[in-house]
């Protein structure tokens, strides 16, 4: 039941930078709801990964930053290296569902 | 630091009732809400639900006719109920705390539930 829109997968080369975007609507990232992203390794929970659109907790590297404009936010990831390999997912609130919302999730390949 | 447990059966046959448990570990309980997540085989991340120490607790509208999410302060535990699941039901069930800016942090290990006859 994903609302936010995500590509399925990007990729790059060790050390480039990639982006992934993540595109709501007027009842989620466009009501002003921050974006928060996740990463998951395999077999692994759901790691918080930015909060509050720009914020990295404690231990995530500045590789990592998040932007939001408008109804879309985006992910960076600079400096891409083989342990980013993972998928990322965002999530927000939806006032229309009064509860909270994720994106359909990226796969970051690292070639 | 937080920590979350869950458990829970992880084998179910239609129509039977999915419950499970998350403990919570360090940290304050209380003043906080408190998530089940589930992620389907196709990867898919669904908010269930979320309750807080009092018991108040909010749904998403696709799931309200048949979850039921209650909370024990004294154990600092918090438990799902899923009614009359189906195939449909089958993911990765978490547990997670959601932080006053309305992220999720952590999450539990996550629960395989299977529903099949």
């Amino acid at each position: 039941q994903s609302v936010l829109t995500q590509p399925p997968s990007v990729s790059g080369a060790p050390g480039q930078r990639v982006t992934i975007s993540c595109t709501g609507g007027s009842s989620d990232i466009g009501a002003r709801y921050d974006v928060h992203w996740y990463q998951q390794l395999p077999g692994t929970a759901p790691k918080l990964l930015i909060f509050g659109n720009n914020n990295r907790p404690s231990g995530v590297p500045d590789r990592f930053s998040g932007s939001k404009s408008g109804t879309s936010a985006s992910l960076a990831i600079t400096g891409l290296q083989a342990e980013d390999e993972a998928d990322y997912y965002c999530q927000s609130y939806d006032s229309r569902l009064s509860g909270y919302v994720f994106g359909t999730g990226t796969k970051v390949s690292v070639l | 630091q937080v920590q979350l447990q869950q458990w829970g059966a992880g084998l179910l046959k239609p129509s039977e009732t999915l419950s499970l448990t998350c403990a919570v570990y360090g940290g304050s309980f209380n003043g906080f809400y408190w998530s089940w997540i589930r992620q389907t085989p196709g990867g898919g991340l669904e908010w269930i639900g979320e309750t807080n120490h009092g018991g108040s607790a909010n749904y998403n509208p696709s799931l309200m006719s048949r979850v039921s999410i209650s909370v024990d302060t004294s154990k600092k535990q918090f438990s799902l109920r899923l009614t009359s699941v189906t195939a449909a039901d089958t993911a990765i069930y978490y547990c997670a705390k959601v932080d006053l800016g309305n992220w999720f942090d952590p999450w539990g290990q996550g629960t395989l539930v299977s529903v099949s006859s």
